[in-house]
């Protein structure tokens, strides 16, 4: 079965770090395009962050909101890919979902993970 | 940014009739990069369609996608007890991606 598992998710202060995991199992991380979305408490989907395959450089792409912050990574060999959160604030309060690009331009996504909740709070 | 703008906000329907949920673009979105997905309560979201057309393996043939340019439709022909949930419409271009705010389709 193809899936993706989020973990790392948790409560943080404001201005801390936490760092996000996406495994990938019953296929190839490696052969897709991977993105990042978060979805604050009752409110709709946002998109944060996209990495490309290594034919394209691993190359990544931030929303605006999230843009020197966050740094998306993966590591092929082990079939995961992370979501680096520093200076976190209150507004990045949501569950985060990562998925996997369903062709290579990435207009589209297939996969999803169950989410792994991210509350900032002091 | 492309500004994607969902109507209406919610839909209220019975089992069996059809729904139109619109999704209408700040300005043309390239080359159909147009996808539907559906969210239930507390659960990811899962694609419908893609390329504003296109079936995603698995979407029912009830669903249907159309339009281009910069208006965009989704079509439900009946809807089923599971349809009930909150569709978004998301677009792709100039490497940034944005949904629309979402149309919630419940039950009358």
């Amino acid at each position: 079965e193809v899936q993706l598992v989020e973990s790392g998710g948790g409560l943080v202060q404001p201005g801390r770090s936490l760092r996000l995991s996406c495994t990938a199992s019953g296929y190839t991380l490696g052969d897709y395009p991977v993105s990042w979305f978060r979805q604050a408490p009752g409110r709709g989907l946002e998109w944060v962050g996209y990495i490309r395959i290594r034919s394209s450089g691993w190359t990544t792409e931030y929303a605006a909101s999230v843009k020197g912050r966050f740094t998306v990574s993966r590591d092929d060999s082990e079939n995961t890919a992370y979501l680096q959160m520093d200076s976190l604030k209150i507004e990045d309060t949501a569950v985060y979902y990562c998925s996997r690009a369903l062709r290579i331009n990435g207009d589209a996504f297939d996969v999803w993970g169950q989410g792994t909740m991210v509350t900032v709070s002091s | 940014e492309i500004v994607l703008t969902q109507s209406p906000g919610t839909l209220s329907l019975s089992p069996g009739e059809s729904a139109t949920l619109y999704c209408r673009a700040s300005q043309s979105v390239f080359s159909d990069y147009l996808a539907w997905y559906q969210q239930k309560p507390g659960q990811a979201p899962r694609l419908l369609v893609y390329g504003a057309s296109s079936r995603a393996t698995g979407t029912p043939d009830r669903f249907s996608g159309s339009g281009s340019g910069t208006d965009f439709t989704l079509t439900i022909s009946g809807l089923e007890p599971e349809d009930f949930a909150v569709y978004y419409c998301q677009q792709h271009g100039f490497s940034l991606w944005t949904f629309g705010q979402g149309t919630k389709v419940e039950s009358k």
